[in-house]
């Protein structure tokens, strides 16, 4: 079974804050996704990271992917309470032409005003 | 709406019942996902069709589960004999094919089911 360890899996931060949050796994990937998962909906994807070393910027948002392509990490500058909600990062693998994902079991974060 | 419907939001049934999910995709998207999503953990992948050809099966699925897309269209996933141990959220996704890297998924709202 190959797992996608995420961490922390609770964060609870003050507005204005910095934050990072990591994803390892002992697994290559083929891409690295990021969700963002509101209460009672679906993930809904923030950034595909496809290359080691890549990194990616969402406004206050920064996904970076490791050189092996194994680990990732998120970063949020300056949180806002609109950044709260379950992170959840997923490694892909492609099985019979199509991504087959495996999902960490997510950080929920919560920015307190 | 064009997003990916899935019916109905929320499920209760007793333990042995059968019970019958439905996810609609976004129209012009021809792969098809299924996931199950449990509390407190991410979304762990059940099954996979492109057009109406189901591709790949998680060994989760046991046989009492069994997913159908007929006409390349909207799939629906069954439980037979339910267990308390099914409990969980069930995620369509579907996407357009394309470069595998950038593949996007776009996921419905689920079918929260609950077997007493």
């Amino acid at each position: 079974t190959q797992l996608l360890e995420q961490s922390p899996q609770f964060l609870s931060i003050q507005e204005g804050e910095n934050l990072t949050v990591y994803c390892n796994s002992s697994s290559v990937f083929s891409s690295l996704q990021w969700y963002r998962q509101e209460p009672g909906e679906g993930p809904v994807l923030l950034v595909t990271v496809v290359t080691g070393g890549e990194v990616k910027k969402l406004k206050r948002l920064t996904f970076q992917f490791g050189d092996a392509r194994k680990d990732s990490s998120l970063h949020i500058t300056a949180a806002q309470p609109g950044d709260t909600g379950l992170y959840l990062c997923a490694g892909a693998h492609i099985i019979q032409g199509a991504q087959k994902l495996v999902f960490g079991q997510g950080t929920r974060l919560t920015i307190n005003p | 709406d064009t997003g990916v419907s899935q019916d109905p939001r929320h499920k209760i049934t007793k333990r042995g019942q059968n019970v019958t999910f439905r996810c609609d995709p976004i129209s012009e998207h021809n792969r098809l996902y299924w996931y199950r999503q449990t509390l407190g953990q991410g979304p762990e992948f059940l099954t996979y069709f492109q057009n109406e050809a189901q591709l790949e099966k998680s060994r989760l699925l046991s046989d009492r589960f069994s997913a159908e897309r007929p006409k390349g269209s909207f799939s629906t996933l069954e439980i037979q004999r339910t267990e308390q141990g099914d409990s969980a959220m069930y995620l369509c996704a579907s996407s357009l094919s394309g470069a595998l890297t950038n593949e996007k998924l776009f996921f419905g709202s689920g079918t929260q089911l609950s077997v007493l």
